[in-house]
């Protein structure tokens, strides 16, 4: 089955800084590739996703880059600030067929928090 | 997300208890999912369904069992709970896109 890797565990950047965040995959099939902020105590929200027909996608400070031969995408926020400190998910997943994708292998996590 | 529900928010039990967690949907996506989050570990899958009809196991089914009960509810239960199944229980609809709140679980 599919293994997606979250690198860093933690990262601490100060306000107005970038931050990156890196995952890898195994399942040369995955094709679909979102990624999820989750506050403390609330539920995990979708922030940007990636197909694999594009190598990278923006929406407004948040960046998806996708990179299909290495099996690697990242997360990049620019212009961080206090309210980005959040837990933040990678994932991958494969079509099952049709227009809608199938399940979802999350990485472990990378807990970002910005310094005022 | 008030389209995404879930009963109970929070729950102890004792092991060997049978619980269940149910999970409604207002938006009338066809794909359901249930995870369970631990700290440091994300969130794994442990069961989901594409209709009515279909269910499938996830990386983490052992210990539990689900049901479809139509197309907007979507019920995980513990047949016989055990302290390593206290967690946050996730139900997600459609690919993942909408979360519920989440069921904090106990077992003690």
């Amino acid at each position: 089955g599919e293994n997606v890797e979250q690198h860093p565990s933690t990262l601490s950047v100060q306000e107005g800084d970038s931050a990156v965040i890196k995952c890898t995959y195994s399942d040369s099939a995955s094709n679909y590739f979102p990624w999820y902020k989750q506050e403390l105590g609330k539920r995990p929200q979708l922030i940007i996703d990636i197909r694999s027909n594009v190598g990278e996608k923006k929406d407004q400070r948040i960046a998806v880059t996708l990179n299909k031969t290495a099996k690697h995408f990242s997360l990049h926020i620019t212009e961080t600030q206090p309210e980005d400190s959040a837990v933040y998910f990678c994932a991958a997943s494969s079509n099952r067929g049709g227009t809608s994708y199938g399940k979802l292998t999350f990485g472990q996590g990378t807990i970002l928090t910005v310094h005022p | 997300d008030a389209d995404v529900t879930q009963t109970p928010r929070n729950r102890i039990t004792k092991t060997g208890k049978r619980i269940m967690l149910e999970c409604s949907q207002t938006k009338g996506h066809d794909r359901m999912y249930w995870y369970r989050q631990d700290p440091g570990l994300g969130l794994q899958l442990i069961y989901y369904s594409f209709d009515v009809k279909d269910i499938n196991k996830g990386e983490i089914s052992d210990g539990y069992s689900v049901s479809r009960q139509a197309q907007a509810k979507f019920s995980l239960s513990l047949e016989s709970a055990i302290p390593n199944q206290t967690a946050l229980y996730f139900c997600a609809t459609s690919d993942s896109e909408s979360f519920g709140p989440g069921t904090r679980l106990t077992v003690t």
